[in-house]
């Protein structure tokens, strides 16, 4: 069972570049979501879906899209890279927003 | 602004004695909170949680207290362990969609 899967676990971007975070999960759980963490400020959500084909805006959505096209995966796409947006990113799933979510082991961002 | 608060970025007790961290929040709709503990290189994993209609709740060792009225949670861990070194962040939601976390507290319990 490999819970909650992030690929990269490391990636150095240039400014304007785009790519996509990766996301999958075998728990077959509804609740997905994105957040970064960012040295004295925690954890703070991005995007979150309640469902495929559900998505909604987290605390901090601007410059990320995402899209939920199957239960297992949520990408998260960095549309054009900014240095602000060098974090550590966590996906996390759960089987519904009332039960305690499972993250995976994240993903540095470094965008020179 | 943050609405979840750790005011105590870190925190160091000897082992075998009680750890109490302690998390504060501002916004009085929230009515579900969690305590979550990482390591380094890890995702965080979940450790206890606590609905508002309770003042409390244990689990082992760990044991989650809410004050409402002073918007104000903490976790107690007794006894400490060293494997217990960890970061610790709580979280809060007043919908079971967004969550909010705390910027976290770095315990660390001495042999």
């Amino acid at each position: 069972n490999a819970g909650v899967t992030q690929t990269p676990k490391f990636q150095v971007l240039k400014t304007g570049q785009s790519m996509t975070l990766q996301c999958a999960q075998d728990m077959n759980h509804e609740y997905m979501s994105w957040y970064r963490q960012d040295p004295g400020m925690g954890l703070r959500l991005i995007h979150y879906s309640v469902g495929a084909g559900i998505t909604d805006q987290g605390e901090v959505p601007n410059g990320y899209n995402v899209s939920r096209s199957t239960t297992e995966d949520f990408p998260l796409r960095l549309l054009s890279a900014a240095p602000s947006q060098t974090s550590v990113y966590f996906c996390a799933s759960s089987r519904s927003g009332t039960q305690p979510q499972h993250f995976g082991d994240g993903t540095r961002l470094s965008i020179l | 602004d943050q609405q979840v608060k750790q005011n105590s970025p870190s925190l160091s007790v000897q082992e075998g004695r009680i750890s109490i961290l302690n998390c504060d929040y501002t916004n009085s709709m929230f009515d579900y909170f969690l305590w979550y503990k990482k390591y380094p290189a890890e995702g965080p994993t979940f450790l206890i949680s606590i609905s508002s209609i309770k003042d409390k709740n244990e689990d082992g060792r760990f044991t989650v207290f809410l004050n409402k009225s002073a918007k104000h949670l903490s976790l107690h861990i007794v006894p400490s362990q060293p494997g217990d070194s960890a970061v610790y962040f709580c979280a809060a939601s007043d919908n079971f969609n967004k969550f909010y976390f705390g910027s976290g507290t770095k315990l660390n319990v001495k042999p």
